[in-house]
């Protein structure tokens, strides 16, 4: 199965409110990364901890790392229906290769 | 500034057919992905490069995928004989490591979406 599996697969709120998505994964990693996708376009970065980190902020997202549960949320405040999109993480393992591991991604939607 | 150049950004082709899709990765950048998307499977690493050499093409389907980079700022990704099951949007990424850490961000292009009939 995928190094990182977000939960929910799909979020539905209102503007104006906060969105939490999850990331767990399997073996020990260097770094965690979020990226987001809108339809039709390619992934983009938005924010990297990693692993002697444990919340890191940029903005209106806020991301946790927990190596001893092998976790991250994801956490978008105050959301606006330009948020509406796919949010991935990917983890790095400590190997250095420069290859990550996506998840599943979980599907965000903010109703205006 | 300009980012992962894809090229096509729609192909539309018979089965059998040879499709060649193209990238330019930033330029500075030493790695460079090649990654497949579909709703079934999600997103998959094909292959990728360091320093225009592969490194793990484990991800690669089967022979009918091939991949080169010929120099630091041009890789193609080629399927020949194409099928249906192929259709997907094939995404380019590139990173740096020059800042001394590995597993840098990413930067993906805005993909190719490849129908075949």
């Amino acid at each position: 199965s995928q190094q990182g599996e977000e939960d929910p697969q799909a979020l539905s709120i209102q503007e104006g409110e906060n969105a939490t998505m999850n990331c767990s994964y399997k073996t020990s990693i260097n770094n965690l990364q979020w990226y987001r996708q809108n339809s039709g376009r390619g992934l983009v970065h938005l924010i990297l901890i990693r692993s002697n980190e444990r919340e890191k902020h940029s903005g209106r997202l806020r991301v946790t790392l927990d190596t001893s549960k092998k976790s991250s949320s994801l956490l978008i405040t105050a959301s606006r229906a330009a948020d509406t999109a796919s949010y991935f993480c990917a983890t790095a393992r400590p190997s250095n290769t420069g290859k990550l591991i996506f998840g599943q991604g979980t599907t965000l939607q903010v109703k205006p | 500034d300009a980012g992962v150049i894809q090229s096509p950004r729609h192909e539309v082709t018979e089965m059998g057919q040879e499709v060649t899709l193209r990238c330019k990765p930033i330029s500075g950048h030493d790695y460079l992905f090649w990654y497949r998307q579909t709703m079934m499977r999600g997103l998959e690493l094909l292959i990728y490069f360091n320093n225009n050499v592969p490194i793990d093409d484990s991800g690669m389907p089967e022979d009918r995928f091939s991949a080169k980079m010929p120099n630091a700022s041009f890789s193609t990704l080629k399927i020949q004989p194409s099928e249906p099951r192929d259709s997907a949007v094939y995404f380019c990424a590139s990173s740096s490591s020059n800042t001394g850490e590995g597993n840098q961000p990413q930067h993906f292009g805005d993909g190719t979406r490849l129908s075949i009939l």
